[in-house]
């Protein structure tokens, strides 16, 4: 597809269990990111892929989350031993290069509830 | 540490009038400043964006920003309101070296009444 494309669009689970969330990036867009959106709550970066360099993973928030990007391209957020505090949208994001100048574009999100 | 506030939680205006939604930074150097657009059911979009040289910066929509260092702000504005600009707007700093590693506001929420 054209867009920034995200797996499964809502996810129910229990808590306790093992999530995971996948981004499929722009076409040739090199740079990825995830980022959280919480209820009531501004996006906080969680971790970002720029080509092969180590990834930035500052604003993973615990040892729980976790997130892979395979073949430069298709990227998995999983987050283990879920909690009630993980429930949240999870968007994900490319841009042409990982630069400050380069537009980045989001998805439409994973809408990941813990009951 | 870079941080964005947008003071408005929720705004009401009435169709064809004018907008403004504030934001606010704290970045010690020159920030990069963008708003981004969150309908429902659909991912952020980039409205407008300034990195530097002239302050007032035009966007999609009609949509433009004036970045005042003086006042530490990036505030938002529209001539004229269509209801289909109903939306939620978040501010976000980023800056230099930074990548596109951004801090979002906690966003406004606009609604449009007709």
């Amino acid at each position: 597809g054209a867009g920034v494309s995200q797996s499964p669009s809502n996810k129910v689970t229990e808590k306790g269990k093992d999530v995971e969330l996948r981004c499929d990036p722009i076409s040739g867009h090199t740079a990825l990111y995830w980022y959280r959106q919480s209820l009531g709550q501004g996006l906080e970066f969680l971790i970002y892929f720029q080509g092969n360099s180590a990834p930035d993973k500052s604003g993973l928030p615990s040892d729980r989350f976790s997130a892979e990007r395979t073949g430069g391209s298709v990227s998995t957020l999983t987050i283990q031993r879920t909690q009630q505090e993980d429930s949240a949208v999870y968007l994900c994001a490319s841009s042409r290069a990982g630069g400050e100048g380069n537009t980045i574009y989001f998805g439409e999100g994973s809408w990941l509830t813990v009951v | 540490a870079q941080s964005v506030t947008q003071p408005d939680i929720h705004i009401t205006v009435s169709e064809g009038a004018s907008l403004e939604l504030r934001c606010n930074y704290s970045y010690g150097a020159t920030p990069y400043l963008f708003w981004y657009v969150q309908s429902p059911g659909q991912g952020l979009q980039l409205l407008l964006k300034y990195f530097s040289g002239d302050t007032l910066v035009q966007g999609i929509k009609g949509f433009e920003a004036e970045f005042k260092r003086s006042q530490s702000s990036f505030n938002l504005r529209k001539p004229s309101v269509h209801w289909s600009d109903a939306a939620e707007y978040f501010c976000a700093v980023g800056h230099m070296g930074g990548g596109n590693k951004l801090t979002f506001g906690t966003g406004t929420q606009l609604k449009v009444e007709l």
